[in-house]
Formats: structure tokens, sequence, C-alpha cells
């Protein structure tokens, strides 16, 4: 079974500019999460969908937004891109059980 | 507010030494636990999960941890590391009512040397 894709895999934006990261779930699995890692502040939980619906969201700007299609892809979108916005953006899925699968995650570079 | 809580952020050890990795997590109600890792260049992957039942849960590649309620704690242990298990280590929370949303601590980077 394919695991977790994450697209693109390598970013780099300029300030003010916006962005869009995807995610592809392990087939059958409804609940995407998406998290951020940087060195500083480690991984940051910002939110979760699950059936096409956020059921959680971190303590992230409003600048961070996300969705989830009805095939379970989830996007996540980052505008007015910050310096600080550098990370690695990791994606998760589940299946009805708790355990997370990440995917190998997006690098996004703000310069 | 619920935090998660690694007590050494790198450990040096040579091979065949023993391991143990401190996690703490501060929440009295229901948790269920999680230690991933995360090799170099490669994505984080699940060591071992603990739900309910038995406090001693094994997972990949020889790990183990006990979860201690009345502590806790979920302490990584493993008795005898490997040059491959050079990697990084997060424990990580979810809260009851917090469906997926995971806690992670701050993370352990452990460095085996042959």
């Amino acid at each position: 079974k394919a695991g977790v894709t994450q697209t693109p895999r390598y970013l780099i934006k300029t300030r003010g500019q916006q962005v869009t990261l995807s995610c592809s779930p392990i087939s059958g699995h409804r609940s995407v999460s998406w998290y951020q890692q940087t060195p500083g502040q480690g991984l940051q939980f910002l939110f979760e969908y699950f059936s096409e619906t956020q059921r959680n969201k971190g303590n992230f700007p409003g600048r961070f937004s996300g969705r989830q299609f009805s095939n379970s892809r989830s996007e996540m979108n980052v505008s007015t891109l910050e310096l600080g916005d550098s990370a690695l953006y990791l994606c998760a899925s589940r299946n009805q059980g708790l355990e997370q699968f990440f995917g190998p995650g997006t690098r996004l570079t703000v310069l | 507010a619920q935090s998660v809580s690694q007590h050494n952020h790198h450990v040096i050890l040579s091979e065949a030494a023993s391991l143990e990795l401190g996690c703490n997590y501060s929440y009295g109600g229901t948790v269920n636990l999680f230690w991933y890792v995360q090799y170099p260049g490669q994505h984080l992957q699940l060591l071992l999960k603990y739900f309910s039942g038995d406090p001693l849960v094994k997972g990949i590649k020889g790990f183990e941890a006990e979860f201690i309620k009345s502590k806790f704690s979920f302490n990584l242990r493993k008795p005898s590391v490997q040059w491959s298990d050079t990697a990084e280590y997060f424990c990580a929370v979810s809260f009851s009512g917090g469906y997926n949303k995971l806690i992670f601590g701050a993370g352990t980077r452990l460095a085996v040397h042959p």
C-alpha cells in the first residue's frame, strides 16, 4: 500500500507570496493532519481534517488554512508568507485507529 | 496547557550501550502515547504506541517503552543500541477529546558511535 505522499517536496518563495501544499493520504484513510517542523519550535500541530471538515486547529494565525476534498486529499495554504514560515510541513493520515502515518514533508524556504 | 517534555536533547552512546530516553507529559486525563523516530533524510516513523492495557509496550527494532501513569511518563528503552539507531526520537501524546492532535516533545538526537 502506498504511503502518504506530499507535493511538492521543495519550495522556495519570497516574502508576501502565498503557497499551496498538497497531501495525498494512504488509500482508505479519511483523516489528514498537518504539522509544521522547525528547529526552534519543533513539531507543531496545524490542523486536522476528517471527511472534508476541519475538526481541530492549532495555534497558528489565520494566514494558515487548509481544506480536504471528497477523495480525502488535503491542501494547506499559507498566505502573505513571512521568513518565519520557513519550515518542513508534514502531513499525516489516519484510518480508524489512532496511529498516524507521516509523509516525507514539503520543505518550504521563504526568502 | 498540555505539554510534552523530553529530558535529553542530545545523547551520544557507543554501540552495545543501553538507551533510555525520558518523556513526561502534563495532563491528568486519558492519553495515547507514541514514540516516533526520524532517521537522517527520512520521514517520521512510528516506533511504538500505547493506548491502554499492559503499560510495557514493545515496538519495532528492539525498542520498548513503559507507561507510568503516576509519574506521567513514557520512557523509551533499548538494551543494546546499534550504529543504525542514530536518529532523532520524538515522544508524542494525544489527549482525550483532542482527536488526532499530537503534541510532540522537542526531540532527542541520538548519535551512536561504532
